[in-house]
């Protein structure tokens, strides 16, 4: 069974860097896609990013390319979050999602990591 | 406010069978497969139908997904108790290049 084990939550001020971290185990890491979703009260769930591991292929949602950076290392099996100078907009609820078939099918999900900055 | 259109809330009655649509354009919905994902209070999202009707392993038959032109149901048969969730359909948007999931629906089971 695929398992994603995310960092925990994370208050931060406005302008701090920040990395979110994703362990994924159960399925082989190179060959499935991950990627991230936010949600809030506001705009509910939004796609962020995925990427593949394989080849560090990665697509972005228009509304986040240029803000965040997805990554990986695939030593750790391990898939990253990263901002360079959060914005409180940024907040949210953060999950990773594994695809096992097509990458805009998100077939398992993470526990989440809630981002608060303020 | 988000590109695929769902009712807020929906409401059964145990037993009961009730719909959850979802509305979109051609660019999305009239042209790509629809998911499904159900999220209980406090937890994770969970893939609850995928390529518009099927499920993956696990899920009931009663959870049963469709699409008609740009628009799609997820049909919930026998309903339960443990169906109280929020669902969220999502589908490939050829505009955004990408995921789009709609606004969620709340169903209560009186």
């Amino acid at each position: 069974e695929v398992q994603l084990v995310q960092s925990g939550a994370e208050a931060k001020k406005p302008g701090e860097s920040l990395t979110l971290s994703c362990k994924r185990s159960g399925v082989s890491f190179f060959s499935y896609w991950i990627g991230w979703v936010r949600q809030t009260p506001g705009k509910g769930l939004e796609w962020m990013g995925s990427i593949y591991p394989g080849d560090s292929d990665t697509r972005y949602s228009p509304s986040f390319k240029g803000q965040v950076i997805i990554s990986v290392d695939m030593s750790i099996s391990t898939a990253y979050l990263h901002w360079s100078a959060l914005k409180a907009s940024d907040s949210g609820l953060f999950y990773c999602v594994s695809s096992r078939s097509s990458w805009s099918i998100f077939d398992f999900w993470g526990q989440g990591t809630l981002v608060t900055a303020s | 406010q988000s590109v695929l259109s769902q009712p807020p809330s929906a409401s059964g009655t145990p037993g009961e069978r009730v719909t959850i649509s979802c509305s979109g354009s051609n660019s999305n919905i009239g042209n790509s497969p629809v998911n499904w994902y159900q999220q209980r209070p406090g937890a994770a999202p969970k893939l609850l139908a995928y390529s518009t009707d099927q499920r993956p392993s696990g899920v009931p038959a009663r959870f049963a997904g469709s699409k008609s032109g740009t628009s799609a149901s997820l049909a919930i048969s026998g309903l339960q108790s443990e169906d109280e969730a929020r669902y969220y359909c999502a589908t490939w948007d050829d505009n955004l290049k990408g995921p789009v999931f709609g606004g969620g629906t709340e169903l209560t089971v009186l």
